[in-house]
């Protein structure tokens, strides 16, 4: 089945770093794939996402771009603020099979930790 | 804008107690769906909705059961609460031709 691995938390950076978290999946058909932000004691929210293969998804200086040949969706961000300190999911949406119903897959989260 | 609101935020039973975990939207989406989110485990799939009147299970279904009467309500009930089912519960939804899943604020269920 449909699978996420996401890099082991928890991840501690001093501001201003550079980020990288690590993001492969495993799917069947051409899912579209996720990366949603929980701030502590929130619900999650969609931090970017990408359809199709070499798509970039972009947002508040955050990039992941859908690389089909490596199965991956690395989340990056060149200078990180105390602000992004939470709880990161990658995701991945794809279609059921025999029919048009979907199902999200989560990967286990990672928590950043952005020191001043 | 309401988007996903559910209810209530915290709750505490006894082993043994039932409850309902209340879910509305008001976006119009098709589908909606009930998460568990425990520590090193990620989000697990409870029971999803594609449509009013259609429900169908997820990863762990067991001991959750589900109803879609309406299209804005997916109310998600404990038949009878065990400490395995203390966890973080958020309620999502998402449109047939978007695939963006938008979440309520999660209840905190505490199992004693």
């Amino acid at each position: 089945g449909d699978s996420v691995t996401q890099m082991e938390g928890p991840v501690t950076l001093s501001e201003e770093a550079f980020l990288t978290i690590n993001c492969t999946y495993t799917a069947t058909g051409y899912p579209s794939l996720f990366w949603y932000v929980q701030y502590p004691g929130e619900g999650l929210q969609l931090l970017l996402k990408a359809t199709k293969a070499d798509d970039k998804g972009s947002n508040k200086g955050f990039e992941a771009t859908y690389r089909k040949e490596t199965t991956s969706f690395h989340l990056e961000k060149g200078s990180v603020q105390v602000s992004d300190s939470a709880v990161y999911f990658c995701a991945l949406r794809e279609k059921l099979s025999g029919g048009s119903n979907y199902k999200l897959t989560f990967g286990k989260g990672t928590l950043l930790t952005v020191n001043p | 804008n309401a988007g996903v609101t559910q209810t209530p935020k915290f709750q505490v039973l006894k082993t043994g107690q039932s409850m309902t975990l209340q879910c509305a939207q008001d976006m119009n989406h098709e589908y909606m769906s009930w998460y568990r989110q425990d520590p090193g485990m990620g989000l697990r799939l409870i029971h999803y909705s594609v449509g009013a009147g259609i429900t169908d299970q997820g990863e762990v279904p067991n001991g959750y059961n589900v109803s879609r009467s309406t299209t804005e309500d997916f109310p998600l009930r404990l038949l009878s609460a065990a400490p395995s089912q203390t966890s973080v519960y958020f309620c999502a939804s998402s449109a047939r031709e978007s695939p963006e899943a938008f979440f309520g604020q999660g209840t905190r269920l505490t199992v004693v």
